[in-house]
């Protein structure tokens, strides 16, 4: 069976330091991945999908980059956080021709 | 930015009592879908409805979908406590890198007991 592993699940981190947040996913080949950012209480912001290996669209011009160094990990990273980007992360894959998407279970970011 | 817009933003409701989340969304969509989140969780997928389909079924669920007015709808039929959680809508909208998922803001529903 297929599942997804995020981690971690809280961080709490300075402004300006660094960002790594990794998503594993098993069970699948090729997938569709993303990363999603959630305000409190709002809806998901499409931050980052991939298609392949080291293949990254970005949909919004931000302080994060993504990359995918294999076909089943997509990381998430910034060199200098800033405070705005706090919230709440999502890593979620699907399959091309079947859209339904598994999410892992998120990171709950605070930049302090 | 949005496909997807979610009305209302809340919804409370006692057990027993049928709930109605509404969708509507702008562009062409291949299908719709229909997700669940708890708080402080991952989202978890309901339903899928796909663009030649106009109703659909699953347990208590009910998704209706019109393509004419670009809108969908879910019910849920004798809610409980349960049921108390956050409905997202989402589209899928096909570019040239392949299909991608955007949400609308979501639906936070309460069940009162």
């Amino acid at each position: 069976s297929q599942t997804i592993h995020q981690w971690p699940a809280t961080l709490v981190q300075p402004v300006g330091s660094p960002l790594s947040l990794e998503c594993t996913v098993e069970g699948t080949s090729n997938p569709n991945l993303y990363w999603y950012r959630q305000a409190a209480g709002r809806g998901l912001q499409l931050l980052f999908y991939s298609v392949g290996i080291g293949q990254i669209s970005s949909e919004v011009p931000q302080n994060l980059s993504a990359s995918r160094p294999q076909d089943r990990q997509f990381i998430l990273s910034s060199k200098k956080l800033l405070l705005s980007d706090s919230g709440f992360y999502l890593c979620a894959w699907s399959v091309l021709r079947n859209t339904e998407a598994f999410f892992g279970q998120g990171t709950r970011l605070t930049v302090v | 930015s949005q496909q997807g817009e979610e009305d209302p933003q809340a919804l409370s409701i006692q057990e027993g009592e049928n709930a109605t989340m509404n969708c509507s969304y702008k562009t062409s969509i291949n299908n719709l879908q229909w997700y669940r989140q708890n708080s402080g969780r991952g989202l978890v997928h309901l339903i899928l409805i796909r663009s030649n389909e106009r109703e659909k079924h699953s347990g208590r669920l009910r998704v209706t979908l019109d393509t004419s007015k670009k809108s969908s709808s879910l019910l849920i039929t004798a809610s409980r406590a349960a049921d108390t959680a956050s409905y997202f809508c989402a589209t899928d909208s096909r570019n040239n890198a392949g299909n991608m998922l955007t949400f609308g803001g979501g639906t936070r529903l309460m069940v009162k007991p």
